[in-house]
């Protein structure tokens, strides 16, 4: 079955540091455009980072510097690494899969997992 | 930043009605939009990509409409299970996607 499953998410106070996970069955993530994507309570969803098969990884401005995408070709996972966690990063953080094709849009998405910051 | 702005905010339909929900973008995106349904406690689901097309296994009373700046998601027979959010989603201006702020979808 092709799918994603995050985890990882929790509590974490201001300034802290928690790492996502995201494991893709039925494809490969080294072959696809990968992304996280969170909504905050009540709020349209908001891109977070897009990592190319090349590897190379675009960053939105909102977290560009303290947030860092890896992947780990042997298991199939993405990872999200958020430092410096802020108040306004408490949302669902989704794994998504773009289309294969010049369409910037996502047409797989993970559960998702709920990052709360907060002392 | 392209800022796409949804309306209404909620909409409450009979089933077998016409809904109709509007996406608007502060620049041209020409056709590069997307449409989502989000159901409660669920992630989103590609419903229209490319504006019209719709995405692989969506129903047919979803179509989609416009370009520039002006977009249309119409559910032409609406059914109790389409209870949900439903975001628009610009592509033309890579990096960053935005998202619209939702249109909620009642059954009435």
């Amino acid at each position: 079955e092709v799918q994603l499953v995050e985890s990882g998410g929790g509590l974490v106070q201001p300034g802290g540091s928690l790492r996502l996970s995201c494991v893709a069955s039925g494809f490969a993530v080294t072959n696809n455009y990968m992304s996280w994507v969170r909504q905050a309570p009540g709020k349209g969803p908001e891109w977070v980072s897009t990592t190319y098969s090349s590897g190379d990884t675009y960053y939105a401005d909102s977290v560009k510097g303290r947030f860092t995408t890896s992947r780990d070709n042997s298991k199939n996972a993405l990872y999200l690494q958020m430092n410096s966690v802020r108040a306004d990063d408490t949302a669902v953080y989704y794994c998504a899969r773009k289309r294969g094709d010049h369409h910037w849009c996502f047409d797989l998405w993970g559960r998702g997992t709920l990052v709360t910051v907060s002392s | 930043e392209k800022v796409m702005t949804q309306s209404p905010a909620t909409l409450s339909v009979s089933p077998g009605e016409r809904a109709t929900l509007s996406c608007r973008a502060s620049q041209s995106v020409g056709g590069n939009l997307a449409w989502y349904q989000q159901k409660l406690g669920q992630a989103p689901r590609l419903l229209i990509y490319g504006a019209s097309t719709r995405a692989t296994g969506i129903p047919a009373r979803f179509s989609g409409s416009g370009s520039g700046t002006e977009f249309t998601l119409t559910i032409s027979s609406l059914e109790s299970e389409d209870s949900a959010v439903y975001y628009c989603q610009q592509y033309n201006d890579w990096p960053p996607v935005t998202f619209g702020g939702g249109t909620k979808v009642e059954i009435k």
